[in-house]
């Protein structure tokens, strides 16, 4: 199974702040990764598709990018509203996989 | 707009067989090119995909659980359904079913806690 480990595992910012959240592969996945957002008690919902496309009616200040192992997750201006847990998800090989989740709090 | 819905006991005795089933409405299972699938998120914990299956019956199941599992797909109720045998506490978690497009789940049910507890 293709590992995916996310840094940090959880994190504290102000609102406003430029947050980043890192995903790495175990192997090349290309660019077949996807980001979710997970709020207390609720489903995961798709905000990033293949790596860099924004999901429809999600914000513009979420943001990813990368290829290969290595990729980011931005959220550029932290909202109220993003306290979450993210998640990144790997398709390129099957079982497909999750990384263990970020956890991000407001300080 | 899709969604999705688990049903389903919500306490197992162990050893016993976890069943649930995902209601699908606003759109047909039948459609094509969507696989369903099951996913689930052990309490505190992260993301574990069970599998999946296409509307015309074929299957993945995820190694690590492969010999316990079955989904299947009922095209006239518009449901599909997992079968999760000889659990134990180590299956307690809350159980998501999720429609996926090429590697993307974009629509999630609201998940199901099931308890395997005697």
């Amino acid at each position: 199974d293709i590992q995916m480990t996310q840094s940090p595992s959880s994190l504290s910012a102000s609102v406003g702040d430029r947050v980043t959240i890192t995903c790495q592969a175990s192997q090349d996945i290309s660019n077949y990764l996807n980001w979710y957002q997970q709020k207390p008690g609720k489903a995961p919902k798709l905000l990033i598709y293949d790596a860099s496309n924004l999901e429809t009616g999600v914000p513009s200040r979420f943001s990813g990018s990368g290829s290969g192992t290595d990729f980011t997750f931005t959220i550029s201006s932290l909202q109220p509203e993003d306290i979450a847990t993210y998640y990144c998800q790997q398709y390129d090989n099957l079982p497909h996989t999750f990384g263990q989740g970020t956890k991000l709090e407001i300080k | 707009q899709v969604q999705l819905q688990e049903s389903g006991p919500g306490l197992v005795k162990p050893s016993q067989t976890l069943s649930l089933t995902c209601t699908v409405s606003g759109g047909s299972i039948s459609s094509g090119g969507y696989y369903w699938s099951w996913i689930r998120q052990h309490p505190g914990k992260g993301l574990e995909w069970i599998g999946y299956i296409y509307y015309s019956g074929s299957t993945y199941y995820n190694p690590s659980l492969k010999s316990r599992v079955t989904i299947s797909v009922d095209t006239s109720k518009n449901q599909f359904s997992l079968k999760l045998s000889s659990v134990t506490a180590a299956d307690t978690a809350v159980y998501y079913c999720a429609r996926g497009l090429d590697g993307v789940l974009d629509y999630w049910g609201q998940g199901t806690l099931v308890t395997v507890s005697s």
